[in-house]
């Protein structure tokens, strides 16, 4: 197991058009976090999922944004409709029971 | 609402120097807590966790400490080497696991 793998690395769109990121973590990780950083601050706390299960979202999670963990294995965040705000490193980690977090390299979101 | 403090915001620093990089947060009912280095443009790479029952963690030049009753953790970083230079970022995990992180200290390490 290679750690927790992102994709795409980069990804620069257009405003108002939809995008996709993907999430394979660690597999024998059961909880799965996306988190969003922007430029000189500490990342902030989107979402958790514990196997497939979504238990948590934050109030930064707006109706244009959505995740998934089908079958409790990798996991997607879509953006829909972006705005220039949403420009930002997506960072996805995974833990397991008594772990620590294991972060992917992320995804850098720009939005033109 | 858990708030994670770091001090200072960026040092600079001569190599072969010792230092302190401080993170205080105001919630002392945390699950554990990690320290993370990110270097520009990249992912997050852990660097030391202590669980809640725990007061230190070492690895190699590393030493972390941990004291929930004063709601703060130290890292200590001995002989500083310029590839140490990046960004440290203090984060405290919560009973649900998911972690608050502080805004990181800068840090340059100076050949």
């Amino acid at each position: 197991d290679t750690g927790v793998s992102q994709d795409p690395r980069h990804k620069i769109t257009k405003r108002g058009q939809n995008v996709t990121f993907r999430c394979d973590p660690i597999s024998e990780h059961n909880r799965l976090y996306w988190y969003r950083q922007t430029l000189g601050q500490g990342p902030e706390f989107l979402t958790y999922f514990q196997n497939e299960a979504q238990l948590e979202k934050s109030r930064l999670l707006s109706d244009r944004f959505s995740a998934e963990r089908p079958k409790g294995s990798f996991s997607t965040l879509e953006i829909q409709r972006t705005e220039q705000g949403d420009s930002a490193m997506y960072l996805c980690a995974s833990t397991g029971t008594e772990d620590g977090y294991t972060f992917g390299s992320g995804t850098r979101l720009t939005v033109v | 609402k858990q708030e994670v403090t770091q001090i200072p915001a960026a040092l600079s620093v001569p190599e072969g120097e010792n230092l302190v990089l401080n993170c205080s947060f105001t919630d002392s009912a945390i699950y554990n807590l990690q320290w993370f280095r990110q270097d520009p443009g990249k992912g997050l790479t852990s660097l030391l966790l202590i669980q809640s029952s725990q007061r230190e963690q070492t690895s190699g030049r590393l030493n972390a400490s941990l004291d929930k009753s004063s709601g703060r953790s130290t890292l200590y970083i001995a002989a500083s080497q310029p590839g140490d230079s990046a960004t440290y970022l203090c984060a405290v995990a919560g009973s649900a696991r998911q972690l608050t992180f502080g805004s990181g200290t800068q840090l340059t390490v100076l050949p």
